[in-house]
């Protein structure tokens, strides 16, 4: 069964950088037919997906968080991370990775889910 | 950009048959998919292309698609299903719906 975990510091000083890491186990982060996720939820908020990465190193980000964003793969480790820069408080977030299925060549459905990572962006 | 629009709460009496709205431009033409989050818990998948369960999903949950307008429905409601429900969609960017808080009466 396949499993995600995310790790990284807890707080971050703006306007520093975040920076995550997302282990998979259970499965091959090289599988064909799926992309690598990282989703963020403020507190008491709605989801915001960050962008994704597929094995090869091909990415595609959220617009809105495009120029702050970068996410690379490992796959020796079988890991994939996240770094944004220039952060402020309202980067305060869970931060989640997921796989991310796709389907008709797309990016689709997120599953499974990690347990998720509270960053706290806060001098 | 692309927008979902889904209802901030919805109630259902213990046992009713709920149904959660996601609202977009020719949703129709898209392929919606569902979560469940409970509070401190990440989000689970419970519909994927507008109407599939993923294994384990009780089959009291289904979906629709059609038109501007996707639906999650939960028959024979129980307590546990109390959760904010999330809907998606693809459209150049992973784009979620704001949320909608189940409440089981």
């Amino acid at each position: 069964q396949l499993q995600m975990q995310e790790s990284g510091p807890g707080l971050v000083k703006p306007p520093e950088t975040l920076s995550l890491t997302c282990t998979v186990s259970g499965g091959s982060i090289s599988s064909s037919g799926h992309n690598w996720a990282w989703i963020r939820q403020p507190p008491g908020k709605g989801l915001e997906w960050i962008g994704n990465i597929y094995y090869s190193g091909s990415t595609y980000y959220n617009p809105s968080l495009k120029s702050r964003v970068t996410i690379s793969v490992d796959t020796s480790k079988n890991q994939f991370s996240l770094k944004l820069s220039s952060v402020t408080a309202a980067d305060t977030a869970v931060y989640y990775c997921a796989r991310q299925a796709l389907y008709q060549l797309l990016p689709n459905w997120l599953d499974p889910w990690g347990q998720g990572t509270l960053v706290t962006v806060s001098s | 950009s692309y927008e979902l629009t889904q209802p901030l709460s919805v109630s259902v009496a213990l046992g009713q048959t709920a149904r959660i709205t996601c609202g977009g431009n020719n949703i129709g033409s898209k392929n919606v998919h569902w979560y469940q989050q409970k509070p401190g818990q990440a989000p689970v998948l419970v519909i994927f292309t507008n109407s599939n369960r993923p294994s384990g999903i009780p089959e009291r949950f289904s979906g629709s698609n059609s038109g501007d307008t996707a639906t999650l429905t939960i028959s024979r409601a129980q307590a546990g299903d109390e959760a904010d429900y999330f809907c998606q969609v693809w459209d150049s960017n992973t784009v979620f719906g704001g949320g909608t808080k189940l409440t089981v009466l």
